[in-house]
């Protein structure tokens, strides 16, 4: 299968700044991405899709000031949580799709945020 | 809106006990139903495709069905390493988006 990487993996940072997680596609080329959003024992729940050359589409709720998403090439989309606060703390895992008849998505490992 | 429902919630089985889990599900014209593992700390691994009533996939001890509304995922002998949370997920026709359901977080003991 596709093989979709996440960095970092884990980060840590103080309430105010920003902080940017990238996702790559390895072995193919991934004309859209996905970003999702994991609380503690629940089920993820997809941010936005990202678009390469254009504007990512947000899920309702989703702030796109906030949350800003830019998937600048075929094999990397970037998210990157501004002025984060504590309640943006969760589980970020990014998917892509890989180009083709078929329509699973692929996931990387997820990125671990913690605004203290 | 498409509408996910997976049962039970948690599953505990003693090793090589057979069991199933279940994705109810709702939408508006199915492209496709997935089944994904997750452990801890992890993303999703995939694990099957299904797209039309009927079909079925199989994979090692696990296998799974379709059909109008439903999907089983079958695990058969089950081993402490199938120890995870099953996800189920569908996508309509005409969209890219998964709709994800809760998840089964299975525990198999030795």
């Amino acid at each position: 299968g596709a093989v979709v990487s996440q960095h970092p993996s884990w980060v840590i940072c103080k309430s105010g700044t920003s902080v940017k997680i990238e996702c790559r596609s390895l072995d193919f080329q991934a004309t859209t991405m996905f970003w999702y959003r994991q609380f503690p024992k629940q089920s993820l729940m997809l941010m936005a899709t990202s678009n390469e050359g254009s504007k990512a589409t947000y899920e309702q709720g989703v702030e796109k000031d906030k949350f800003l998403i830019n998937h600048a090439s075929l094999t990397l989309s970037t998210l990157t949580v501004t002025s984060a606060h504590p309640e943006d703390s969760s589980f970020y895992i990014c998917s892509a799709r890989e180009p083709g008849t078929s329509y699973e998505q692929y996931f990387g490992p997820g990125t671990r945020l913690t605004v203290t | 809106e498409d509408q996910v429902t997976q049962s039970p919630e948690a599953l505990r089985l003693q090793e090589g006990e057979s069991s199933s889990l279940n994705c109810s599900y709702t939408v508006s014209g199915l492209r496709g139903l997935f089944w994904y593992r997750q452990d801890p700390g992890k993303g999703p691994e995939f694990l099957f495709t299904l797209y039309s009533a009927g079909e079925e996939k199989e994979k090692e001890r696990l296998k799974a069905t379709l059909t109008k509304k439903e999907s089983f995922l079958h695990i058969t002998a089950p081993k402490p390493e199938d120890s995870a949370t099953y996800l189920c997920a569908v996508q309509a026709r005409g969209g890219n988006k998964l709709t994800f359901g809760g998840g089964t977080r299975v525990l198999v003991k030795p």
